[in-house]
């Protein structure tokens, strides 16, 4: 079965540090890539998906995110973190099987605290 | 207004009791989905349906069953709830195909006493 790990559970930076949230996955086939978040109380939102083409995608609010099939990584980034960046980040993979694509596999998340 | 919608957003029930948790949608997509999120386990997949006549099981079924009465709307049922089903459910829908970027509800928490 695929699976998807997150490597850091809880990261703390101060405002305007740069931040990387790694994501490898285990599935050698086709998948796509997502990260989400959820922000304190809400519901997950996207973040920025990877379907194909051009590995670095950029996605809301300032976040890209590359994809290194060699690596079966997709690590998101952001160069200058803000306060309201505090949430919870999950890095999900949809991979696809004779059927067309299957449910999202995430990661346990990371939870993510940007102190002023 | 919201594209997906759960029902009830809140609910404390004892152990045993039968409890319906409620998905409706007007994205219009074919595929719907029922998550549970657990802290530090992040979402797990419980069952998924492609169109009203296509249900499949996900990594975490047993203790649930779900219907899929019509296009729109996805029902998740425990028969007999169990403490450890203590968790944040969420409701997702895709339109499928290529894309298969789901969209979330904005949960329900399911307190079993």
């Amino acid at each position: 079965a695929q699976s998807v790990s997150q490597h850091n559970h809880h990261v703390i930076l101060s405002e305007a540090a740069s931040l990387e949230l790694g994501c490898n996955y285990s599935y050698g086939g086709t998948v796509n890539l997502f990260w989400y978040v959820q922000y304190p109380g809400q519901h997950l939102q996207l973040l920025l998906k990877y379907f194909s083409g051009d590995p670095l995608v950029k996605g809301i609010k300032g976040f890209e995110a590359e994809f290194i099939k060699s690596k079966f990584s997709f690590n998101l980034r952001k160069p200058s973190v803000q306060w309201s960046d505090t949430a919870e980040y999950f890095c999900a993979v949809c991979k696809y099987s004779g059927g067309g694509a299957d449910g999202l596999t995430f990661g346990k998340g990371t939870h993510l605290i940007i102190q002023p | 207004d919201a594209d997906v919608t759960q029902t009830p957003r809140n609910r404390i029930t004892k152990t045993g009791k039968r409890i319906m948790l409620e998905c409706s949608q007007t994205k219009g997509h074919d595929r719907m989905y029922w998550y549970r999120q657990d802290p530090g386990l992040g979402l797990q997949l419980i069952y998924y349906s492609f169109d009203v006549k296509d249900i499949n099981k996900g990594e975490i079924s047993d203790g649930y069953s779900v219907s899929r009465q019509a296009q729109a709307k996805f029902s998740l049922s425990l028969e007999s709830a169990i403490p450890n089903q203590t968790a944040l459910y969420f409701c997702a829908t895709s339109s499928g195909g290529d894309l298969n970027e789901q969209f979330f509800g904005p949960g329900t928490r399911l307190t079993v006493l």
